[in-house]
């Protein structure tokens, strides 16, 4: 079965800093990488996916990911944090032919002032 | 042009009784999920839901969960004898078919058995 493994419990950036949160994922089949963001007491909220075509995905609040086969990768970045980027991310994984959709532990994103 | 709602927000029930979870997913969304979400994991795959199919209860932990889906629509997710370890927050999520399709959550229900 796919799985997903998110590096750092915690990232802490400054506000304006680049924001990059890591996701590794595993996949006997090509897999749907998904990243949601989690602000507190709420549900999560889809920030980008890739399914096929082309590996640099953009999504909502500036975000962006690039999907790199080769290093079975999927890191969430943005240029620029902002406070109100403080949540919690999950990356996640799914298959064409897979109900179960794995999620990764989550990273904490802190944006100090 | 609502989302996914779910009922109650917080339970608070004792250790031995059985709780009642409720999702309403997105109109004309013929898939839901289940997942559970405990205090600094992420999130555990329970059930899922696909029009008429036979559910997908792979990732149900034991016999004391159980879920329905009546009509293709609103489901309730069941946890019989609760026991403390079930304290978690349930989160519902439907989507228009399986895979690649993107999941919309609801906002959680804050079980807390004690």
């Amino acid at each position: 079965a796919q799985s997903v493994t998110q590096l750092g419990s915690h990232v802490s950036v400054s506000e304006g800093a680049l924001v990059l949160l890591r996701c590794n994922y595993s996949s006997s089949v090509p897999p749907y990488l998904f990243w949601y963001v989690q602000y507190p007491n709420q549900g999560l909220q889809l920030l980008l996916k890739y399914t096929t075509g082309a590996t640099l995905v953009k999504g909502i609040n500036g975000f962006e990911a690039e999907f790199k086969k080769s290093e079975t990768s999927f890191h969430l970045t943005k240029p620029s944090a902002h406070m109100s980027d403080a949540a919690e991310y999950f990356c996640a994984v799914i298959t064409y032919n897979n109900n179960d959709m794995r999620f990764g532990a989550g990273t904490r994103l802190t944006v100090k002032p | 042009g609502a989302g996914v709602s779910q009922s109650p927000s917080n339970k608070v029930t004792e250790k031995g009784k059985d709780v009642e979870l409720r999702c309403d997913p997105i109109s004309g969304h013929t898939a839901l999920y289940w997942y559970r979400q405990s205090l600094g994991q992420g999130l555990e795959f329970l059930i899922y839901f696909q029009g008429n199919s036979a559910p997908d209860k792979s990732g149900l932990p034991s016999d004391r969960f159980s879920a329905e889906r009546t009509g293709g629509s609103v489901s309730t997710l069941t946890i019989q004898r609760t026991q403390q370890e079930d304290s978690a927050v349930y989160l519902c999520a439907s989507s228009t078919g399986q895979g690649g399709k993107t999941q919309y959550f609801g906002p959680g229900t804050r079980l807390l058995v004690l």
